[in-house]
């Protein structure tokens, strides 16, 4: 089974902090992929990495940056924390894909508390 | 644009009974995928079940079944026999089998069974 691991299930920042959030995949993903997750709002996605140091901006990038330095690790840092950016993050996994698109394996998530 | 709509935000459904959680979507892509899952309340997401745009047969997975219907840009969710534990948020997504790694989701649907 794919294993999708995200170091933090809970996390309290001030605002104005520098706050990195770690997700480690095991099965040699291509695809990996940040989202955060409002009540009404469903999943948005962030960023996301095609490869190692290859990144995309997804519908919300405003206040993110990432990293990809290894296939197996992405991680998702807000430069400057904001009450705004308190959230489920949920960090996601896929195989690059053929000819049909492949599921998205999810971490556990965070939930960022940024006061 | 893409789009992918669940239109009931909330369900109940009696323990044994069958459930179906409806989601529409709206793509110009001749080959997509469709996929559910569902997020229990520790928060992390699972994924539940896969349809391919050009898979004839509806698919089925032990108590999931997906109601594919094509040319109505709809891919219900069908749950079998529910149980207790089916009490979950549930989200339709989609992705186009090529030109871009992105996953739409719908806002998903909140699912009780009742003993």
């Amino acid at each position: 089974d794919v294993k999708v691991t995200q170091s933090s299930r809970y996390l309290v920042k001030r605002t104005g902090e520098k706050v990195f959030l770690e997700c480690v995949q095991d099965m040699d993903h291509e695809n990996m992929f940040w989202y955060r997750q409002d009540p009404g709002l469903g999943l948005r996605l962030i960023y996301f990495s095609y490869d190692v140091k290859m990144k995309e901006k997804g519908d919300i990038p405003e206040g993110y940056s990432v990293s990809r330095e290894k296939k197996e690790r992405f991680s998702l840092i807000l430069e400057s924390a904001s009450t705004n950016q308190t959230s489920m993050y949920l960090c996601a996994s896929s195989l690059l894909g053929g000819a049909s698109p492949s599921p998205l394996h999810f971490g556990n998530g965070t939930r960022l508390t940024v006061t | 644009a893409q789009k992918i709509t669940q239109t009931q935000p909330g369900m109940f459904v009696q323990e044994k009974e069958a459930v179906t959680l409806d989601c529409t979507y709206d793509t110009s892509d001749p080959s997509y995928g469709l996929f559910w899952y569902k997020q229990p309340s520790s928060g992390e997401m699972i994924f539940l079940i896969y349809q391919g745009s050009y898979d004839q047969q509806n698919a089925t997975e032990g108590r999931y079944s997906l109601n594919f219907q094509k040319a109505r840009k709809s891919a219900n969710l069908v749950i079998s026999a529910s149980q207790l534990g089916d009490s979950a948020m549930y989200f339709c997504a989609m992705r186009p089998t090529s030109g871009t790694y992105k996953y739409i989701f719908g806002t998903g649907t909140r699912l009780k069974v009742l003993a």
